[in-house]
């Protein structure tokens, strides 16, 4: 069945550090890929997403391209932000239509100053 | 636009106990979700709503779980009776088009003891 697995935090950063957190999916079909992310106290939101191989989604100076060769997904940010502190979900969505999505277990960031 | 209203924030009620999770998702949009968040763990489909109608339940525990949206609009979800196991995160999420562009609500946290 589809299924996303991700790099296992917590994850700790000085800020202005280079961030990569892995993301790998198994899946039927063509999913359309996403990361939410979940700051504190708030609910997820929508981070960025791709929908086809090789587009890349970026949004707050965070970017993940869709690699159908190596099924990833991985979420990466030149500098991090002690704002950036959340809680990642990597998810995927199998069929347009059918848009149940299936997340990964989460990775934690910290960025301390 | 106002965003995926849920209540309570926090419950916490004994086992064998019933409790319900109500979710008012942003106007307009058709479809909703509820998704359970157990602790250290990524989001799972509970069920998915079409306007009034159920598109996926199938990851619904029907024994003791149940969700109605009347109209369309608002939607209840129920536990009855609740587990320990429940203790989760509740979230609603809703979407205009599909596709994995969800707007998540804060979510419901609650705890049988």
């Amino acid at each position: 069945g589809d299924s996303v697995t991700q790099m296992e935090g917590p994850v700790t950063l000085s800020e202005e550090a280079f961030l990569t957190i892995n993301c790998t999916y198994t899946a039927t079909g063509y999913p359309s890929l996403f990361w939410y992310v979940q700051y504190p106290g708030e609910g997820l939101q929508l981070l960025l997403k791709a929908t086809k191989a090789d587009d890349k989604g970026s949004n707050k100076g965070f970017e993940a391209t869709y690699r159908k060769e190596t099924t990833s997904f991985h979420l990466e940010k030149g500098s991090v932000q002690v704002s950036d502190s959340a809680v990642y979900f990597c998810a995927l969505s199998d069929q347009p239509g059918a848009n149940n999505l299936f997340f990964g277990t989460g990775t934690r960031l910290t960025v301390i100053p | 636009e106002a965003g995926v209203a849920q209540s309570p924030r926090y419950k916490i009620i004994e086992k064998r106990q019933s409790v319900a999770f109500w979710c008012n998702p942003i106007s307009g949009h058709a479809t909703l979700y509820w998704y359970q968040q157990i602790l250290g763990q990524g989001p799972k489909l509970l069920i998915q709503f079409q306007n009034n109608g159920v598109v996926d339940d199938s990851q619904l525990p029907k024994d003791r779980f149940s969700a109605e949206r009347l109209k369309g609009v608002d939607s209840t979800l129920k536990i009855q009776p609740a587990k320990l196991e429940d203790s989760a995160v509740y979230l609603c999420a809703s979407s205009f088009t599909g596709l994995g562009g969800y707007t998540f609500g804060s979510g419901t946290r609650l705890t049988v003891v």
